[in-house]
């Protein structure tokens, strides 16, 4: 079995920091996905890739950057951070679209 | 794009009562169908999948059903647990190349 792991758990930034979160896979997937979500609610698409080196933008990529420098990482970057912002992003990885995503715990973030 | 839409977002049973939890997509190439499930504080894990060649599928306790002309599919919880307390994802894709599309999740209580 695999695992993806994301780093760090928790992150507390200030309003107007650059925050990067990061996430590994050993599945040796090719398509990894962030998702925020908002108080246990559904799902949003920040940003998927396909393969190294690829980049897509998903749903709500605005304010967000993304790397894939090698297969096994995708780290994601907040731009600015919001103020009295609260997330869990969530990382993934599939082998394809079709095939089943494997989450990573999550990062909280908090911006005061 | 396509859009899921999952009609409940709560749904409470007695245990040892059925759940049905069900969601529409609007795109009719969609062709894979899998649900998550995010129990309370953890991240999402797989729990079943259906492929559009099929319309019926069982894993012991959880059905899914598929009816492609109405484009709907739901999630049938049999003889539920307070363990099957959680919130429930649908999604839809089109196919490998496509990525996939989340429903807002349906919180389930099972009241013992």
């Amino acid at each position: 079995g695999g695992i993806i792991t994301q780093t760090p758990k928790f992150l507390i930034g200030q309003e107007g920091q650059k925050l990067t979160l990061k996430c590994q896979q050993n599945f040796n997937h090719d398509t990894m996905y962030w998702y925020r979500q908002d108080s246990g609610k559904g799902l949003r698409l920040i940003y998927y890739s396909i393969t190294e080196n690829d980049l897509q933008k998903g749903d709500l990529s605005e304010g967000y950057d993304a790397s894939r420098e090698k297969k096994s990482s995708f780290s994601l970057t907040v731009t600015s951070a919001q103020k009295n912002e609260m997330a869990v992003f969530l990382c993934a990885s599939s082998i394809t679209f079709q095939n089943t995503l494997y989450f990573g715990a999550g990062t909280r973030l908090s911006v005061l | 794009g396509e859009k899921v839409e999952q009609h409940e977002s709560t749904l409470s049973v007695r245990e040892g009562d059925s759940a049905v939890i069900n969601c529409t997509y609007t795109d009719t190439a969609s062709s894979y169908f899998p649900w998550y499930k995010q129990e309370a504080g953890k991240s999402l894990h797989f729990v079943i999948d259906i492929r559009s060649n099929v319309d019926r599928k069982q894993s012991q306790r959880l059905i899914v059903l598929l009816d492609k002309k109405a484009k709907r599919f739901s999630l049938h919880i049999t003889a539920t647990q307070p363990e099957d307390s959680a919130i429930y994802f649908c999604a839809a894709s089109k196919n490998s190349n496509n990525r996939i599309f989340f429903g807002d999740g349906t919180q389930l209580v099972v009241k013992p």
